[in-house]
């Protein structure tokens, strides 16, 4: 079953503005993914955050957990058109193996 | 070179029918992953293999038979085909069980008819 939660279901920027978007747990975790699906294709990772970290950059991208709200966020910064996809936290809280939330879809206007 | 791939990439069938589904990952993975996403996009796994062992079996109907005759092949066998089946089922492996992160196949769109 889904654990995560994303919110919002779906967001909607112009392009060079921020993106955030958030994935609630219900469980302890050891760690958080977060993935990008384009239209038609397969998931992507994009960075992996584990629970006794609280922020990770990778690039445009930075993540944070917060294990006592159970939560994490996703920043996309100068958001660019390419980012037009569907973003998925995963989480090991239900032990081995990764649940996914149900995603939020990003669209980035030219 | 395709890390994870997956056949056929579209399956158009008809009720009742038997089919079957690929995939192949050539990252040297012990572990392989069936997932079926549906139409409102989540995302739900259906099976792990570790090592040509069955490690989950989540709660999916027995018409669905995975088999992995090696490490670098998981291949997913559906039995009469429902209209429920519907649905875009993924490919993934990861180095080694779980948890860590997983590389995905670009998807079988299935649909029945």
């Amino acid at each position: 079953s889904q654990q995560g939660e994303e919110d919002p279901q779906a967001l909607s920027i112009q392009e060079g503005e921020n993106a955030t978007m958030n994935c609630s747990y219900k469980t302890s975790i050891n760690n958080l993914q977060w993935y990008r699906q384009n239209s038609g294709r397969g998931l992507v990772h994009l960075i992996l955050i584990r629970s006794n970290e609280r922020e990770k950059h990778s690039g445009r991208l930075r993540v944070t957990l917060d294990t006592s709200k159970k939560s994490s966020s996703l920043l996309i910064t100068a958001s660019r058109a390419a980012d037009t996809a569907s973003y998925f936290c995963a989480t090991d809280e239900m032990g081995n193996m990764l649940t996914f939330g149900g995603g939020t879809r990003l669209m980035v206007k030219p | 070179d395709t890390a994870v791939s997956q056949t056929p990439k579209y399956l158009v069938t008809q009720m009742g029918n038997d089919k079957s589904i690929k995939c192949e990952q050539n990252l040297g993975h012990d572990t392989m992953y069936w997932y079926k996403q549906d139409s409102k996009k989540f995302l739900k796994i259906m099976f792990s293999y570790n090592n040509k062992e069955l490690i989950i079996n989540e709660t999916v109907p027995n018409r669905f038979s995975p088999k992995s005759p090696d490490k670098a092949h998981l291949n997913l066998h559906i039995n009469s085909l429902e209209l429920g089946d519907s649905a875009v089922y993924f490919c993934a492996s990861s180095q080694d069980f779980a948890q860590e992160t997983q590389y995905f196949g670009p998807g079988t769109r299935l649909l029945v008819l």
